[in-house]
């Protein structure tokens, strides 16, 4: 098992750019999800999804999108990227326990910079 | 949303040394994760320990539900387990909310 993938690693973009960050899992797991981790500071969650076609916003959503048209896949869409989003994503997945994630496991990391 | 506090928020320990974190949560929660972030930034699962004791090799853990709190403790340390410390927890739904993280060093 490749666990949970992110890709890129390092990126930068203008001010105004859009990008997608991208996330797989191959463990089946129904739960994913995606976080913001910023200068000491722990991480805040953005958005979730815990199907396919299901998502829905965390603490700090405005400026990202998601969707979830696969079990395995879950991209984070900046639609006009600006400096306060500079900052690591990390996406995550896990088991559903209680209509909530289980135990989650956590991707490398992307790290943001907008200029 | 559940506020979470760690402390301390730094420690620095001679390898060899015992420590104690702490976790404080502001509501009743049923997930709680104990992560370590290395230095190249990858979290690593510790324990899923919404209550009660768990063990693994040199790290424990100890969350007391009713009170509101959970503690880690990493015996003998090593160069190695230098990194952050995150707890974070959730209650019956999705949000999941970090601890700012305790910062440790050990040094050889």
């Amino acid at each position: 098992n490749a666990g949970v993938t992110q890709t890129p690693k390092f990126q930068v973009l203008k001010t105004g750019q859009s990008m997608t960050l991208q996330c797989a899992q191959d463990m089946n797991h129904e739960y994913m999800s995606w976080y913001r981790q910023d200068p000491g500071m722990g991480l805040r969650l953005i958005h979730y999804s815990v199907g396919a076609g299901i998502t829905d916003q965390g603490e700090v959503p405005n400026g990202y999108n998601v969707s979830r048209s696969t079990t395995e896949d879950f991209p984070l869409r900046l639609l006009s990227a600006a400096p306060s989003q500079t900052s690591v994503y990390f996406c995550a997945s896990s088991y559903t326990r209680l209509g909530g994630p289980y135990e989650q496991y956590f991707g490398p990391g992307t790290r943001l910079t907008v200029t | 949303g559940i506020q979470v506090e760690q402390s301390p928020p730094d420690l620095i320990l001679q390898e060899g040394a015992n420590s104690t974190l702490r976790c404080n949560f502001s509501d009743s929660v049923n997930n709680l994760q104990w992560f370590h972030q290395n230095p190249w930034g990858q979290l690593i699962n510790l324990f899923y320990i919404p209550s009660g004791t768990k063990q693994n090799g040199r790290l424990s853990a100890t969350t007391v539900a009713t009170e509101r709190y959970s503690l880690l403790y990493i015996s003998s340390s090593q160069t190695t387990d230098s990194g952050v410390y995150f707890c974070a927890v959730g209650r019956n739904g999705n949000q999941f909310y970090f601890g700012t993280g305790t910062s440790l060093t050990v040094i050889p």
